[in-house]
């Protein structure tokens, strides 16, 4: 079955430094999401991309969809404390009656201070 | 806005029980919501898709019969654990679509169920 896979599953850095988590699809997506889940906490919506080869920032957090439509990227600049949490990428796949959102794994983030 | 709650926050039960866990949307009407099953330190799971006035569609290799979801309302979803038993426990989330397209979902904060 379609699935998607995000690497690193975890990522320990120094505050200041810059993070990026990965997420590879077996299957060409309509657009890929993001989301954000502190720990003890609900996922939350960061962004959306829809267009291949589309890039996207929010403030330190940039996001790339491929050219392909089969991969994304999220990268931080100058991580901060904030920034600690277990980001997922979501790509939907579409079916002839629908479509579905697959999570990848998510990647845990620590920044130590 | 696009305040999704859910209820309870937790619940213990004792196994061969049944426990209802109810999703809302406080602000907004999902004509479709979704129930996710989340391991520790795992993704999410979609379990199935629930779309009001209809029968929900369940992914494959969750029991139909075991987790009955209903969709009454435009702004609430139930989930139903029948006959619940230890390896049921888990961290169930339930999320919903804004009507204008199924884009970015918003989370309930999750039901933590555990069996004994």
């Amino acid at each position: 079955g379609q699935q998607v896979m995000q690497i690193p599953q975890y990522q320990h850095v120094q505050e200041g430094e810059d993070f990026t988590t990965y997420c590879n699809s077996s299957t060409t997506l309509s657009n890929i999401q993001w989301y954000k889940q502190r720990p003890g906490g609900h996922p939350v919506f960061l962004i959306q991309l829809v267009k291949s080869g589309e890039v996207k920032k929010q403030k330190r957090l940039t996001f790339q969809f491929g050219e392909a439509k089969k991969n994304s990227s999220l990268h931080i600049t100058a991580t901060q404390t904030t920034d600690v949490g277990t980001y997922f990428c979501a790509g939907r796949v579409i079916y002839n009656q629908g479509g579905k959102l697959i999570f990848g794994q998510g990647t845990e983030l620590s920044v130590k201070p | 806005g696009a305040v999704v709650s859910q209820h309870p926050s937790r619940v213990i039960c004792k196994s061969g029980t049944s426990v209802k866990i109810e999703c809302r949307s406080l602000d907004f009407q999902a004509t479709t919501m979704f129930w996710y099953r989340q391991f520790p330190k795992q993704s999410l799971m979609l379990m199935a898709t629930s779309n009001e006035g209809s029968k929900a569609t369940y992914e494959q290799g969750v029991e139909k019969d075991k987790f009955l979801i209903n969709h009454a309302s435009l702004t609430l979803s139930t989930l139903t654990v029948t006959s619940a038993h230890p390896e049921d426990s888990s961290f169930y989330i339930c999320s919903a679509s804004l009507p204008r397209g199924m884009n970015e979902q918003y989370f309930g904060p999750g039901t933590r169920l555990t069996v004994t």
